[in-house]
C-alpha cells in the first residue's frame, strides 16, 4: 500500500520559518495537500495542488514540491499555528488517497 | 455545513450506519468522502463516493475494503457509512468531508465528527 512520510514533529520560536516535508513515491507526478488541524478540531485545508493557498489562508503559508518529496512552508510563524499537519496526496493510480502520519508543529 | 450523526459503541462484530447531513452548496455536484482518526493518531482516508456523472462509483481505503459501504442521498442532501463487521481497531472520530475539483480531486470542507467505539 502507498505511504507518504513526515517527521513526526518540527519545533520553531515565533517569527521563524518552518518547513515540514513529505516524501512519497508518486508525488512527482501527483499533487500534494496540506491540512492544518488544532488540538480537538477538525482539519483545515491550508495548501492544495502543491503550492495553492485557499482563501482565508494567511500569506505566511506557502508549499513547494521537488521529486519525491513535498514541503510545507510557514514564514513568520505565529504561536496559533501550533497544529498537527498532515500531507495527503494519492497513489500513482489515482484512486486511493493517503494521509502521511502528521506533524506536530510546536512553535515557543 | 456538514453534519455527522450515527456514532455510538457497538460491539465487535456489530454494524453500524453514520450519516452526514450537508447544507449550504450544491449536495449533489461534489464528490464525498469519510476520514477517520482513531484516538490520539493521524488520520486514516475511509473512501470515496462520486457524484452522479461519474455513476455513483466508490473506493476504499484496504482497511475497510468488503467490510464498509459509502452511499449517498441527493434529494436528501446526505451521506451515509455503513459499517459491518466491526473490529475494536474501527475505533475513531469519523469525519465526513467534501470533495472539490480545480486540476485534481481533494478534500476542501470538514463535518466535526462522529465517535464511533466498538468495545465488548
Amino acid at each position: 500500500s502507498y505511504e507518504l512520510t513526515q517527521p513526526p514533529s518540527v519545533s520553531v520560536s515565533p517569527g521563524q520559518t518552518a518547513r515540514i516535508t513529505c516524501s512519497g513515491d508518486a508525488l512527482p507526478k501527483k499533487y500534494a495537500f496540506w491540512y492544518q488541524q488544532r488540538s480537538g478540531q477538525a482539519p483545515v485545508l491550508v495548501i492544495y495542488e502543491d503550492k495553492k493557498r485557499p482563501s482565508g489562508i494567511p500569506e505566511r503559508f506557502s508549499g513547494s514540491s521537488s521529486g519525491t518529496s513535498a514541503t510545507l512552508i510557514i514564514r513568520g510563524a505565529q504561536v496559533e499555528d501550533e497544529a498537527d499537519y498532515y500531507c495527503y496526496s494519492t497513489d500513482s493510480g489515482g484512486n486511493y488517497w493517503v494521509f502521511g502520519g502528521g506533524t506536530k508543529l510546536t512553535v515557543l | 455545513q456538514l453534519v455527522e450523526s450515527g456514532g455510538g459503541l457497538v460491539q465487535p462484530g456489530g454494524s453500524l450506519r453514520l450519516s452526514c447531513a450537508a447544507s449550504g452548496f450544491n449536495f449533489s455536484d461534489h464528490y464525498m468522502d469519510w476520514v477517520r482518526q482513531a484516538p490520539g493518531k493521524g488520520l486514516e482516508w475511509v473512501g470515496r463516493i462520486r457524484n452522479k456523472i461519474n455513476s455513483y462509483s466508490t473506493e476504499y481505503g484496504a482497511s475497510v475494503e468488503d467490510r464498509f459501504t459509502i452511499s449517498r442521498d441527493d434529494s436528501k442532501k446526505s451521506l451515509y457509512l455503513l459499517m459491518n463487521s466491526l473490529k475494536v481497531e474501527d475505533t475513531a472520530v469519523y469525519y465526513c468531508a467534501r470533495t472539490t475539483h480545480s486540476d485534481a480531486y481533494f478534500i476542501d470542507y470538514w463535518g466535526q465528527g462522529t465517535l464511533v467505539t466498538v468495545s465488548s
